[in-house]
């Protein structure tokens, strides 16, 4: 059981560009999320997806959109890459269910210049 | 609206004294609060949740709705217990989860 996956581990885009960081879980899971961390302000939920076919968002979605592709996947998707976006991106996933654990990808680092 | 607030970003103790990683939350319902820890190079993990009422690696968080907390506590301090970490709120039946900005503990030997 590779967990939770994210691609790709490192990237630097130029402000106005575009880009998909993609997620995937292993676990049957229901419930994905996308969060950033940035220094100070510990993790912050842009979007989630509670099951496969819905999406709701989180504390800070502006500049986001994501994809429920199927069960197993959950995409964040940058239309126009803006600084304010660099941070460090988790997808998490859980089962759904009340008091349940989320279990965390390994994290994509996203500079924009 | 919810809130998780852990006012020390960093803390440094001496291996084997007693630690306390403070967590206070706003929320007026009934909240799920649960630890999560990140080694470094590791990914983030849960530690532990206030529902199951357990220790794990010798720490213990009760929770104190008078006092709105959820404080992590561990009697001995490791080297081992050095790492980051997030309380994290969960509203009743919901899936939606709130973090803190995390306290970076340093346990010095």
């Amino acid at each position: 059981n590779a967990g939770v996956t994210q691609t790709p581990k490192f990237q630097v885009l130029k402000t106005g560009q575009s880009m998909t960081l993609q997620c995937a879980q292993d676990m049957n899971h229901n419930s994905m999320y996308w969060y950033r961390q940035d220094p100070g302000m510990g993790l912050r939920l842009i979007y989630y997806s509670a099951s496969e076919g819905t999406t709701d968002k989180g504390e800070v979605p502006n500049g986001y959109n994501v994809s429920r592709l199927n069960k197993r996947e959950f995409s964040l998707r940058l239309e126009s890459a803006a600084p304010s976006q660099t941070s460090v991106y988790f997808c998490a996933s859980s089962e759904g269910f009340s008091n349940d654990e989320q279990y965390f990808g390994p994290g994509t680092r996203l500079t924009v210049t | 609206a919810q809130r998780v607030t852990q006012p020390e970003k960093l803390l440094s103790v001496f291996k084997g004294a007693p630690v306390e990683l403070k967590c206070n939350y706003s929320y007026s319902g009934s909240p799920e609060l649960f630890w999560y820890v990140q080694y470094s190079r590791q990914r983030l993990q849960l530690l532990l949740r206030h529902i199951s009422r357990e220790s794990i690696k010798g720490f213990t968080a009760d929770l104190n709705k008078g006092e709105t907390s959820f404080h992590l506590k561990k009697p001995f301090a490791q080297e081992e217990d050095s790492a980051m970490y997030y309380c994290a709120l969960r509203k009743y039946n919901f899936n939606k989860f709130y973090f803190g900005s995390g306290t970076k503990l340093n346990v010095k030997p």
